[in-house]
């Protein structure tokens, strides 16, 4: 079993459309909780970056971390054909250097 | 400013071959990363530095696979008699530091193909 799992997608939405993302993970001992977004031949850029449960907002992007249900979202209000991309969540211990991810959802936001 | 820059951006080679992928990080960045992206799927953790040690390496796949970084800032991912199953897009990424609320900022890549 991987310790984080993501639904792969794709997934396809009107523009103007509400979208969730979404990761489970098992390790309790991950404590930092990232989404990335990756476009075509691009590398990831970091989009939100979290560290507590609750919930994190930035523009039109919502990052929820529920550590008791070891369960992160990423909310994208008023979706445009720009966010059209794959999204990588990621998760860092507190004791290591290196982020374990997903294996991404690719969205595909329609005019 | 300046990004993670990696070099080549593509790179095809013949099986057997031996091949190095070089990152250049952030300026002042002490911390460097390496992953490995196969086609559809996330990102695979090779190794990470911390100025020019590596206290994990645990992602390496195989004796083949090395890396060093010099200096505190460029590193190389050296790949000996590569194979097939190298092929993939090996991303760079660098942080200020260690510390897991530094995050991690990536380069767009070398997309290795082995013949």
């Amino acid at each position: 079993q991987k310790e984080v799992e993501q639904d792969p997608g794709p997934l396809s939405v009107p523009e103007g459309a509400i979208v969730s993302l979404n990761c489970t993970y098992s390790n309790s001992a991950f404590q930092y909780f990232m989404w990335y977004r990756q476009y075509s031949r691009k590398g990831p850029e970091l989009l939100m970056y979290t560290y507590s449960s609750g919930n994190k907002e930035d523009g039109r992007f919502t990052a929820q971390v529920d550590k008791s249900s070891k369960y992160i979202s990423l909310f994208i209000r008023d979706s445009q054909p720009s966010d059209s991309a794959t999204y990588l969540c990621a998760m860092l211990r507190t004791n290591a250097g290196k982020s374990t991810f997903g294996d991404g959802t690719t969205l595909t936001v329609k005019p | 400013g300046a990004g993670v820059s990696q070099s080549p951006s593509n790179k095809v080679t013949e099986k057997g071959k031996d091949v190095e992928l070089r990152c250049d990080p952030i300026s002042g960045h002490t911390a460097l990363y390496w992953y490995r992206q196969s086609l559809g799927q996330g990102l695979e953790f090779l190794i990470y530095f911390q100025g020019n040690s590596a206290p994990d390496k645990s992602g390496l796949p195989s004796d083949r696979f090395s890396a060093e970084r010099t200096g505190g800032s460029v590193s190389t991912l050296t790949i000996q008699r590569t194979q097939q199953e190298d092929s993939a897009v090996y991303l760079c990424a660098s942080s200020g530091t260690a510390h897991p609320n530094q995050p991690q900022h990536f380069g767009d890549g070398t997309r290795l193909s082995i013949l």
